[in-house]
């Protein structure tokens, strides 16, 4: 696609349910990162892929969070017994080989655990 | 960790005056970039800057790298509203392809 491509746009939860935030990304961009931004704080590194892996998660805020990118282009994030803590917007963003090295992101998820 | 600060966090200005928001970094920068996000929007890529002291312009707003790569700037000359938004900065965390952005410096401009 022309842009980088996330759904849900807007996702209400319940505390404790799993939760699933999909990312398209730009097509040919092997990199992919999900951020998470919460209201009036910059972007918070999670995780970065580079191709199908996880090259470094170490963002994750625990063992609930959970990201794959099984073909090495939409990547899944995933997110287990949630908590009002996890209330967000979960930004994906990916990056080409070419350019300045920036970042593409996408509209975001916003997430909303009750 | 690699930190990266910014200040203000928050300026309100009438229109037409300048806008200046700095970034501070714990470590030296390899490069920094810096991202525009409007309310309610995405961040958005402005500039990257990679050499000491390096000063690039984009129109009304100009970006400065310091000469210790530790600190960058961006003045808005003569704001308009639609500079309206959030700047950050961002730079390498403890490896090349890991962006770290700051806090951020929201922007609101008077008409």
């Amino acid at each position: 696609g022309a842009g980088v491509s996330q759904t849900p746009s807007n996702k209400v939860t319940e505390k404790g349910k799993y939760v699933e935030l999909r990312c398209d990304p730009i097509s040919g961009h092997t990199a992919l990162y999900w951020y998470r931004q919460s209201l009036g704080q910059g972007p918070e590194f999670l995780i970065y892929f580079q191709g199908t892996g996880a090259a470094d998660d170490s963002g994750l805020p625990n063992d609930r969070f959970f990201a794959v990118r099984p073909e090495g282009s939409v990547s899944t994030l995933k997110i287990q017994r949630t908590e009002r803590g996890d209330s967000a917007v979960y930004l994906c963003a990916s990056r080409g080989r070419t350019g300045a090295g920036e970042l593409f992101f996408g509209e975001g998820s916003r997430l909303t655990v009750l | 960790g690699q930190q990266v600060m910014q200040i203000p966090q928050y300026q309100h200005v009438q229109e037409g005056e300048d806008f200046t928001t700095y970034c501070n970094s714990s470590t030296t920068l390899s490069n920094i970039q810096w991202y525009k996000q409007r309310p309610g929007g995405h961040p958005v890529f402005l500039i990257q800057l990679v050499k000491s002291g390096e000063v690039k312009k984009q129109k009304r707003l100009t970006f400065q790298f310091g000469e210790a790569k530790k600190n960058s700037s961006l003045h808005i000359t003569a704001t308009q509203t639609t500079d309206v938004g959030t700047y950050f900065c961002a730079g390498p965390g403890d490896s090349s392809y890991k962006l770290i952005f700051g806090s951020g410096t929201r922007l609101l401009v008077r008409p």
